[in-house]
């Protein structure tokens, strides 16, 4: 089945700086990958996705990029502010079938 | 209407009891999903239901009954659970036949076993 390694676990950025979170996926068939963000107290929100056939997607200031060669995939967060903290978790999966595979989550902290 | 409603917000139940957790969206999704997720950890899928059928059990002891009313309403009936049962629980939806699981998730039902 599918493994999603998510690195680093915890980021800690000052306020206006930027932010990586990357991940790293095993199946080669997975072609679509989602980004969520769970503030305390709630559920994961979609905040972007991406799927093979594109290599970079962005929304103002997120970006996800993919590299399919190498199998991995990453969420870029720039001008962050105190209310991007929260945790991210990246996920993966074939469009045709199968479940979505999650990382293991990265806490992100901006300080103000 | 973009919400997954999901009550009761906290359950409280013993380990002899009978609770149920309910999910509501009115999105149009014919995909739902219950999640079991403990703290600092991913959410692990637990049930789905495409079109109002039960498509995936991922080994989920009997204890844990989904039912799927209609398309819009999601329960998972809980009896003689176990202390390591406590965790929040999650529904959430998605179109489904897309092949891409865009998936809108409720705001959880945080669960305690005593």
């Amino acid at each position: 089945g599918e493994n999603v390694e998510q690195h680093p676990s915890t980021l800690s950025v000052q306020e206006g700086d930027s932010a990586v979170i990357k991940c790293t996926y095993s199946d080669s068939a997975s072609n679509y990958f989602p980004w969520y963000k769970q503030e305390l107290g709630k559920g994961p929100q979609l905040i972007i996705d991406i799927r093979s056939n594109v290599g970079e997607k962005k929304d103002q200031r997120i970006a996800v990029t993919l590299n399919k060669t190498a199998k991995h995939f990453s969420l870029h967060i720039t001008e962050t502010q105190p209310e991007d903290s929260a945790v991210y978790f990246c996920a993966a999966k074939r469009t045709n079938a199968g479940k979505s595979t999650f990382g293991d989550g990265t806490t992100l902290t901006v300080k103000p | 209407d973009t919400e997954v409603t999901q009550t009761p917000k906290h359950l409280v139940m013993g380990m002899t009891n009978k609770k149920s957790l309910k999910c509501e969206q009115h999105m149009g999704h014919r995909a739902m999903y219950w999640y079991k997720q403990k703290a600092k950890k991913p959410p692990e899928l637990m049930f789905v239901y495409s079109y109002e059928k039960l498509s995936i059990n991922e080994s989920v002891p009997s204890r844990f009954s989904p039912e799927c009313p209609n398309s819009s309403l999601l329960n998972l009936h809980l009896h003689a659970l176990q202390p390591e049962d406590s965790a929040l629980y999650l529904c959430a939806s998605s179109q489904a036949g897309q092949g891409e699981e865009k998936l809108f998730f409720g705001s959880g039902t945080q669960l305690s076993v005593l």
